[in-house]
């Protein structure tokens, strides 16, 4: 079945310091591709998606690219700040082969982003 | 403004006893989802519903019960029979019809948090 596996946390930084979280996946078929972040308390907010290979999210000065080569998904950011310090989810839909499509996520096990003045 | 609406945000359950955790929308999507999280865990689905009156069991069904009356309601009863229900409980809906698209995110809910007396 489908799968995600996250970079293990917590991850912690200095403000303005360089972020990657990798993400690789296994499905079958032409899945989209998702990050999800969760602050304190709250549900989850999309951070940015792309739907097929090579594509490029970004969003809020986060970017991750869909490299079905590698199966990877990672989200990079050049300049962290304090406020970006959350929980980050990599999720997958899968989708199958014929046209057919699903719509179910499949979650990462998230990582913790601690950003210190 | 649209959104979901989860309720109530703390819930206590006594031992033996089912309770209800509610889940509104009303961005008009076709389909909803619930979701639980357990520390150092991704989201794992309990159940999902693409259209009104349907609804399929997901990874860990057992233990729980819905409902899909209204379009823009997917209440989640978390029954005796659930042993372990101490969890974070995050409620999704995204715009997908009767045909699946596994390219629209899903929007969240605040969570209702669920806890043993």
């Amino acid at each position: 079945g489908d799968s995600v596996t996250q970079m293990e946390g917590p991850v912690t930084l200095s403000e303005e310091a360089f972020l990657t979280i990798n993400c690789t996946y296994t499905a079958t078929g032409y899945p989209s591709l998702f990050w999800y972040v969760q602050y304190p308390g709250e549900g989850l907010q999309l951070l940015l998606k792309a739907t097929k290979a090579d594509d490029k999210g970004s969003n809020k000065g986060f970017e991750a690219t869909y490299r079905k080569e590698t199966t990877s998904f990672h989200l990079e950011k050049g300049s962290v700040q304090v406020s970006d310090s959350a929980v980050y989810f990599c999720a997958l839909s899968g989708a199958g082969a014929g046209g057919t499509s699903y719509g179910k996520l499949t979650f990462g096990q998230g990582t913790i982003l601690t950003v210190h003045p | 403004d649209g959104g979901i609406t989860q309720s109530p945000k703390y819930l206590f359950r006594k031992e033996g006893q089912n309770v209800t955790l509610s889940c509104e929308q009303n961005l008009n999507h076709d389909a909803m989802y619930w979701y639980r999280q357990d520390p150092g865990q991704g989201l794992r689905l309990i159940y999902y519903s693409q259209i009104v009156n349907d609804f399929q069991k997901g990874d860990i069904a057992e233990g729980y019960s819905v409902s899909r009356e209204k379009k823009e309601s997917f209440p989640l009863t978390v029954t005796s029979a659930q042993k372990n229900p101490t969890a974070f409980y995050l409620c999704a809906s995204s715009i997908d019809g009767q045909r699946w698209s596994s390219n629209q995110p899903q929007h969240f809910g605040d969570g209702t948090r669920l806890s043993i007396l």
